[in-house]
């Protein structure tokens, strides 16, 4: 099974700056890797899939980057509404696997 | 729009039952793959099951293999899953997720709101 790291465990930034999440598989994923946000009370959100697609109605502001074992999630200039826990989650091996989460909180 | 309602969780105990349905609309149900996954109190999420769009096709992560069932019904357009010999660490919010794939099973979008299942005594 593919163990997914994510780092820092929690981010504190201010509103407005960029926020930079790390996602590191212990073994290659290809390109296999989405980025889902999580607010409190409420079930995940898909924002980024194939590494560094953007899913329907998400802004801009949110890309993706990466391959093989290093991948990155960042958010240019944050909103308060994008304070929450971000999960990364492989598909290229058999089962999926999640990273243990990144909280971003506000500074 | 595309829509996802589980229900059916509680309070259980040790070595109990529970079936959990999720009703689908807004799209197509048979045409796609559907999943469970769960996230214990405070913790990240674990994939727990999915079944191919026909029902033909099921996988269970090692952790709930033998104890518990995926099945659908696309005449109800509901995804179902029956947990049986239920542990502690079965306690979880359970997610039912349209699963999307292509050579595989790959991510899930959208996701229902969950609900809790609770195993205790």
């Amino acid at each position: 099974e593919i163990v997914m790291t994510q780092s820092p465990a929690t981010l504190s930034v201010s509103p407005g700056e960029r926020a930079t999440l790390s996602c590191r598989a212990s073994q290659s994923v290809n390109y296999n890797l989405a980025w889902y946000q999580q607010k409190l009370g409420q079930a995940p959100r898909l924002l980024v899939y194939d590494t560094s697609t953007r899913a329907t109605g998400i802004p801009a502001r949110f890309s993706g980057s990466g391959s093989g074992t290093e991948f990155t999630l960042t958010i240019s200039s944050l909103q308060s509404e994008d304070f929450a826990v971000y999960y990364c989650q492989q598909y290229n091996n058999w089962p999926q696997t999640f990273g243990q989460g990144t909280k971003l909180e506000i500074k | 729009e595309v829509q996802l309602v589980e229900s059916g969780g509680g309070l259980v105990q040790p070595g109990g039952s529970l079936r959990l349905p999720c009703v689908a609309s807004g799209f197509t149900f048979s045409s796609y793959a559907m999943s469970w996954v769960r996230q214990a109190p405070g913790k990240g999420l674990e994939w727990v099951s999915v079944i191919s769009g026909s029902g033909g096709s099921t996988y269970y992560a090692d952790s709930v293999k033998g104890r518990f069932t995926i099945s659908r019904d696309n005449s109800k357009n509901t995804l179902y899953l029956q947990m049986n010999s239920l542990r502690a660490e079965d306690t979880a919010v359970y997610y039912c997720a349209r699963t999307v794939t292509n050579e595989g099973y790959r991510w899930f979008d959208p996701w229902g709101q969950g609900t809790l299942v609770t195993v205790s005594s």
